[in-house]
Parts: structure tokens; C-alpha cells; sequence
């Protein structure tokens, strides 16, 4: 099956930076999506985004398709953001999600 | 809120037990989706059902089996329950096969 590869594991970083997400995956997709799973264990669909580049307000991901990756994009973090990023995938026909390990992300004050 | 619903949302069982998660999908959705989540094998796809029908198996032990009505409400049954069957257990829904929205969980825990 295909392989998905999130870093960095874990990010600490202060209210107000930026933060470059990656997701890696070893096949071709059909399906990507970014989560964010906040404290209390929702899972909150942020893209769904197999190719190109999509924006909402202060979170932006961009896929390349052609070499395997995908980036999100966090701008001016606020501790709300705080929680875990996964990324997710499916190469296609009658296919769950998988899921990588996901990035760790605390905001601090 | 997804508009996906599980029930309940905490389970509290013994090891030998069985139990039943209850799913209603968003309106109109017709695919279901199981999916569990544990801190030593992460977020892992079981099973899917398209209109009443399976149409994709996961990690899917045999000890679990789940269903989708009708209604397109699905059940997910987990049996024979062990101490490592304590996760968080989501279902999720979708229209397209595009975006997949998930439900809230339902966090089970086996002692």
C-alpha cells in the first residue's frame, strides 16, 4: 500500500510564526487531504487537495503531484492551531484513507 | 460539526465483551467509513460501505464486523474485546469519495 511520510514529527513554535508542514507519499494518489485533530480529538478537514494550491484565510497547501508531496502552510499561528496535522491519502478504486503519523504542532503564548 | 454522528461517544467495557458503534452519516452521503485510532498503530482505515454495500476492507480484525442499513445509518460491531481494542474509534462519511468528513468518535475503553 502506499506510504505516507509527515515532518517534522513535532513542532513547538511561538503565537504569531509561520510553519511549513510536509507530507511525503510513496505512490500515486487520487484522494489527499489535510486534518487537524484538535485537543478533544476532532478531526477536522482543512483540504482536500490531490494536486495544485488552495488557499482559506490563514492556511494555504500546495501538492505536486508529479513528485510526491504535498505542503501546508500555517501563517501568523495563533494557540487555537495548536493540535495534529495529518495527512492523508488513497491511490485510487475502492480505497480508505491512510494516514500518516501526523506533525505535532503547539502554539505557545 | 461534520454532520457525521457517532454514538456513544464513551464505552466503558470488560475484556470478552461486545459492543455496537453507531454511525448516521452527513445527509445524502452514501459511503461509510470505519476507522480507528490508537497510540501504537495510529489513525488505520477498517472498512467501507457504499450504499448498503462493502466496497473496501482494511486492517479489519475478523472479530469485527460492521453493516450499513437502508437508512445508510452504519453499525460497526466489535466482539471477543481484548485490552488492546481501547482506541478511538471514528466513522466518516462522504458524497463523492472527494472530501471525507468524520464524525466526533467514540472513545471505547476495554478493562
Amino acid at each position: 500500500g502506499i506510504q505516507v511520510e509527515q515532518s517534522p514529527p513535532d513542532l513547538i513554535l511561538q503565537e504569531g510564526a509561520n510553519s511549513t508542514l510536509r507530507c511525503n507519499f510513496s505512490d500515486s494518489v487520487n484522494n489527499l487531504q489535510w486534518f487537524h485533530q484538535n485537543p478533544w480529538g476532532q478531526l477536522i478537514n482543512l483540504f482536500y487537495i490531490p494536486s495544485g494550491t488552495k488557499q482559506n484565510g490563514r492556511l494555504s497547501a500546495t501538492t505536486v503531484a508529479t513528485e510526491r508531496y504535498s505542503l501546508l502552510y500555517i501563517s501568523s499561528s495563533q494557540t487555537t492551531d495548536s493540535g495534529v496535522y495529518f495527512c492523508a491519502v488513497s491511490g485510487g478504486g475502492a480505497d480508505g484513507l491512510t494516514f500518516g503519523k501526523g506533525t505535532h504542532l503547539i502554539i505557545q503564548p | 460539526d461534520s454532520g457525521v454522528t457517532q454514538t456513544p461517544k464513551h464505552l466503558i467495557t470488560a475484556t470478552g465483551q461486545r459492543v455496537t458503534l453507531r454511525c448516521s452519516p452527513r445527509s445524502g452521503d452514501l459511503s461509510v467509513y470505519w476507522y480507528q485510532q490508537s497510540l501504537d498503530q495510529g489513525l488505520q482505515f477498517l472498512i467501507q460501505y457504499y450504499n448498503g454495500e462493502e466496497r473496501a476492507k482494511g486492517n479489519i480484525l475478523e472479530r469485527f464486523s460492521a453493516q450499513q442499513f437502508p437508512d445508510l445509518h452504519s453499525e460497526l460491531n466489535l466482539s471477543s474485546l481484548e485490552l488492546g481494542d481501547s482506541a478511538l474509534y471514528f466513522c466518516a462519511s462522504s458524497a463523492t469519495g472527494n472530501t471525507i468528513y468524520f464524525g466526533e468518535g467514540s472513545w471505547l475503553t476495554v478493562v
